[in-house]
């Protein structure tokens, strides 16, 4: 059974730093993609990037280009989403969701999604 | 703002058949690239309805139906039910700048 397991709630103050993680299980994590949705309280969702873990190639939107990082760990089956400082703005919940391609010429569908990451950043 | 466009709510009585439309362009939809659909209950994460336009994953009901034509895209939903309430977001692929996955702006489906 694929499964994705997200870290925990984080609470965190502007400037911070922040890595939130993905635990993939059920498949061969190196041959798909995962990618990375936020959710603004009440908003709709938005797609930030993707990352194929077999050769790290990683896709950024336009809208989030060097605002996050992300990167995977093949030895822990793990994705990560990174921020070197954290905005109030940034307060939402992030999913991950695996895509089976998602490259320069197409994108296919987010089959799998891990339970979301809230993510607090207050003062 | 999001590049494909979804109506904001729809509703319907139980029983009844609703859908929701999902708009593009030339640069997503409107290039053949696939729809896909998400259906997420009040707290919970996405999930998958319809992959690939028109197809449902295992354990969908057929009470849900994808089509495409053109620019635009069509989740229809009949004999709705109370477990039906939720959101729904649409997706495809835009070919502009370097390409990259796009969503709807969701729709809030209500059963009255």
């Amino acid at each position: 059974e694929v499964q994705l397991v997200q870290s925990g709630a984080e609470v965190k103050k502007p400037g911070e730093s922040l890595k939130i993680s993905c635990k993939a299980a059920g498949y061969t994590f190196t041959s798909d993609w995962i990618g990375w949705v936020r959710q603004m309280p009440g908003k709709g969702l938005e797609w930030m990037g993707i990352i194929y873990p077999g050769d790290s190639e990683t896709r950024y939107s336009p809208s989030f280009q060097g605002q996050v990082t992300i990167s995977a760990d093949k030895s822990v089956s793990t994705a990560y989403l990174q921020w070197s400082s954290l905005h109030a703005s940034d307060t939402a919940m992030y999913y991950c969701a695996r895509n089976r391609y998602c490259g320069r010429t197409s994108c296919a569908d987010f089959d799998y999604w891990g339970q979301g990451t809230l993510v607090t950043v207050s003062s | 703002q999001s590049m494909l466009t979804q109506p904001p709510s729809v509703s319907g009585a139980p029983g009844q058949r609703v859908t929701i439309s999902c708009t593009g362009s030339s640069s997503n939809i409107g290039a053949r690239y696939d729809v896909h659909w998400y259906q997420q209950l009040p707290g919970t994460a996405p999930k998958l309805l319809m992959y690939g336009n028109n197809n449902r994953p295992s354990g969908v009901p057929d009470r849900f139906s994808g089509s495409k034509s053109g620019t635009s895209a069509s989740l229809a939903i009949t004999g709705l039910q109370a477990e039906d309430e939720a959101d729904y977001y649409c997706q495809s692929y835009d070919n502009s700048l370097s390409g990259y996955v796009v969503f709807g702006g969701g729709t809030k489906l209500t059963v009255l």
